[in-house]
């Protein structure tokens, strides 16, 4: 009965070699977010989805892209990973405005050998 | 900027033993606040905001605007408490959240 679903749970990717990391959810929510996060850190947020409409942080590489072709499905796409950005990916959900709950999946934990 | 401050990475505690886990921040309007909490092997998930002004399995947070803190209380740790909690802050007119580092909770028998 999870209602944010991020595939694959782990991925092990090469030095350089585009990776996409996905998120589905069943609640129907318009908000999409993508956070990063770090060993002992706190999530950082990549960018988000108001419906079709991009946000993207100031400090996100660009590195790092993002599609939603639905309401249902997000992508994370890495276009050259690097060591660096080995972490776990979060994948979270809301409805649209101040103070509503956002909703987590378990996270996708990406490796750069 | 917004930012969100959880001074202590780690607190162990007694089971029983009051818990305070320690949550400031700077923004310059008027914030939310919440705190998730990640229990072991679990997502993320919240575990109360202010706005709603409850109290979830024991725990209450009191917004101080005052010292801009937003400190989360338990009077009775239990073991299952234990975990890692963050605090978060979402900035007036956004849905977006800044996340503290987080402190782990840990509850001896």
């Amino acid at each position: 009965d999870a209602m944010v679903i991020q595939n694959p749970r782990y991925q092990v990717t090469q030095f350089g070699k585009p990776v996409t990391l996905s998120c589905s959810q069943t609640l129907n929510h318009n908000v999409m977010y993508w956070y990063q996060q770090k060993s002992s850190q706190a999530p950082k947020l990549l960018f988000h989805y108001y419906d079709k409409d991009f946000n993207n942080e100031a400090d996100t590489p660009d590195n790092f892209q993002s599609r939603r072709p639905n309401t249902s499905f997000c992508f994370l796409d890495i276009r050259s990973p690097g060591l660096g950005d080995a972490a776990m990916y979060l994948c979270a959900t809301s409805t649209r405005g101040v103070g509503n709950i956002q909703y987590f999946g378990a996270g996708t934990r990406l490796s750069v050998l | 900027a917004q930012r969100v401050t959880q001074p202590e990475k780690l607190l162990s505690v007694f089971k029983g033993a009051p818990v305070e886990l320690k949550c400031n921040y700077s923004y310059s309007g008027s914030p939310e606040l919440f705190w998730y909490v990640q229990y072991s092997r679990q997502r993320l998930q919240l575990l109360l905001r202010h706005i709603s002004r409850e109290s979830i399995k024991g725990f209450t947070a009191d917004l101080n605007k005052g010292e801009t803190s937003f400190h989360l209380k338990k009077p009775f740790a239990q073991e299952e408490d234990s975990a890692m909690y963050y605090c978060a802050l979402s900035g007036s007119g956004y849905s977006t959240l800044t996340f503290g580092k987080g402190t782990m909770l840990l509850v001896s028998p």
